[in-house]
């Protein structure tokens, strides 16, 4: 079985601050980990994935996350926040390659206040 | 490159009406097709996946339907909606080694009054 705990279901930082999005997983083999973004009334848009290697991921507009499997982590972040990062972000694991494993989180929603 | 498509994007129906959801794929054969669903203030919900043409595994017993008549078109469909049907449909698309990576299209909202 596997599992994703999105910490903070509202997430509000400063315009410029750093933004720090938590994701703990549950795996019983490797996983893929992914992060998405979800603008209203919008699909969802991937950020990053992890897979194997590197374990710091670098994705799209300034995003990074770190897998960490001591601490069963793979937590999103942003040096500086802008106001269009404002948005809800899914974490996701999938364990096994298979195309009906993937399981999401139940989100974190970033307020940016300028 | 490839896109993805879902029609209507917005959907106001009465309790006990039919339901059609179109999502279709350009640019790819072949692909993982799924159906997920919304709620507000919750997280994704698989209802259905499909790895082929007539091919559907349903995830969550219900009243919904899927139908796959063609290699890239997914078809969401109930023959009474409920009140609890209301939400935000996703379509999805994955394939080939990397089928976990699952692409998104825009959203179909579906309101039963």
């Amino acid at each position: 079985a596997q599992s994703v705990t999105q910490l903070g279901s509202h997430v509000s930082v400063s315009e410029g601050a750093l933004v720090l999005l938590r994701c703990n997983y549950s795996s019983s083999v490797p996983p893929y980990l992914f992060w998405y973004v979800q603008y209203p009334n919008q699909g969802l848009q991937l950020l990053l994935k992890y897979t194997t290697g590197a374990t710091l991921v670098k994705g799209i507009n300034g995003f990074e996350a770190e897998f960490k499997k001591s601490e069963t982590s793979f937590h999103l972040t942003k040096p500086s926040a802008h106001m269009s990062d404002a948005a809800e972000y899914f974490c996701a694991v999938s364990s096994s390659g298979g195309y009906q494993k993937v399981t999401f989180g139940t989100g974190t929603k970033l307020q940016v206040i300028p | 490159s490839q896109t993805i498509h879902q029609w209507p994007a917005t959907l106001v129906q009465p309790v006990g009406s039919p339901l059609s959801l179109e999502c279709t794929v350009e640019g790819t054969s072949n692909p993982n097709l799924y159906w997920y669903r919304q709620a507000a203030g919750r997280g994704l919900q698989l209802l259905f996946y499909s790895v082929g043409i007539g091919q559907i595994s349903s995830e969550v017993p219900q009243n919904l339907s899927a139908s796959r008549p063609q290699d890239r078109q997914f078809i969401l469909s109930s023959k009474k909606l409920l009140l609890s049907d209301s939400g935000f449909y996703l379509c999805a698309w994955s394939q080939g080694r990397d089928t976990d990576t699952q692409y998104f299209g825009p959203g179909t909202r579906l309101t039963v009054l």
